[in-house]
């Protein structure tokens, strides 16, 4: 079975660029999260998605970051413009439902942004 | 608020060592789960293992060993005879009934040598 995908890789910009992160959930993973991870930090959540919606976009800086997931399956993560300080890797997980709380979630290999 | 420390931030074992990597946890939630994950240079997050907060058993996977203990709100993670494959930083995380937001420690950066 097919792990998590993201793509690209690694990303290297200049301050005030857009940029996007692609993700392909599990299939049949109903749940998709978007953590970012900063240098010698864990993961932290940006946004949760169950199916199209997002239910908990709390930790989600609105004024440079969107995210969209349109089919309820691939998610994208866009950030307009970047900054330095957006210089993180972009993890991407999914899980079956989300529904009863504290299923495993199952990372991507995340994106590395460098923002110059 | 939910909150894991590790206060351990690198440990470096000479191979065949056992090592014990500590991981304590706060929450005011009654459920609760804990995970261990480990994430290799590659940078993904390989899940290693899930523990509800009503199951205070003891497991064993392979070289793998955790120690969960409700009392000290402790879920210690140890790893007999290392090996130079186990190098990685290992995060331990968790979780409420409540929603599906993982909170993660800073990570222990174990590295093993030949």
């Amino acid at each position: 079975e097919a792990g998590v995908v993201q793509s690209p890789r690694y990303k290297i910009i200049e301050k005030k660029q857009p940029v996007a992160f692609w993700c392909n959930p599990i299939s049949g993973h109903n749940t998709l999260y978007w953590y970012r991870q900063n240098l010698g930090q864990g993961p932290e959540l940006l946004i949760r998605y169950e199916n199209e919606e997002a239910v908990d976009d709390s930790q989600l800086p609105k004024d440079r970051f969107s995210a969209e997931r349109l089919k309820g399956v691939d998610s994208t993560l866009k950030i307009q413009p970047a900054e330095l300080g957006d210089s993180a890797v972009y993890l991407c997980a999914s899980s079956p439902t989300g529904l009863a709380g504290g299923e495993t979630q199952y990372f991507g290999p995340g994106t590395r942004l460098l923002v110059l | 608020a939910q909150k894991v420390t590790q206060a351990q931030t690198e440990i470096s074992v000479v191979e065949k060592e056992d090592v014990t990597l500590d991981c304590v946890y706060e929450t005011r939630d009654t459920t609760y789960y804990l995970f261990w994950y480990k994430q290799p240079p590659s940078g993904e997050l390989v899940f290693l293992i899930r523990r509800n907060s009503f199951d205070e058993q003891n497991e064993i996977s392979g070289r793998y060993s955790w120690n969960f203990q409700k009392s000290t709100s402790s879920f210690n993670f140890t790893i007999t005879a290392s090996q130079v494959v186990d190098s990685a930083v290992y995060f331990c995380a968790l979780t409420t009934g409540a929603n599906s937001k993982l909170t993660f420690g800073k990570g222990i950066t174990l590295s093993v040598r030949p």
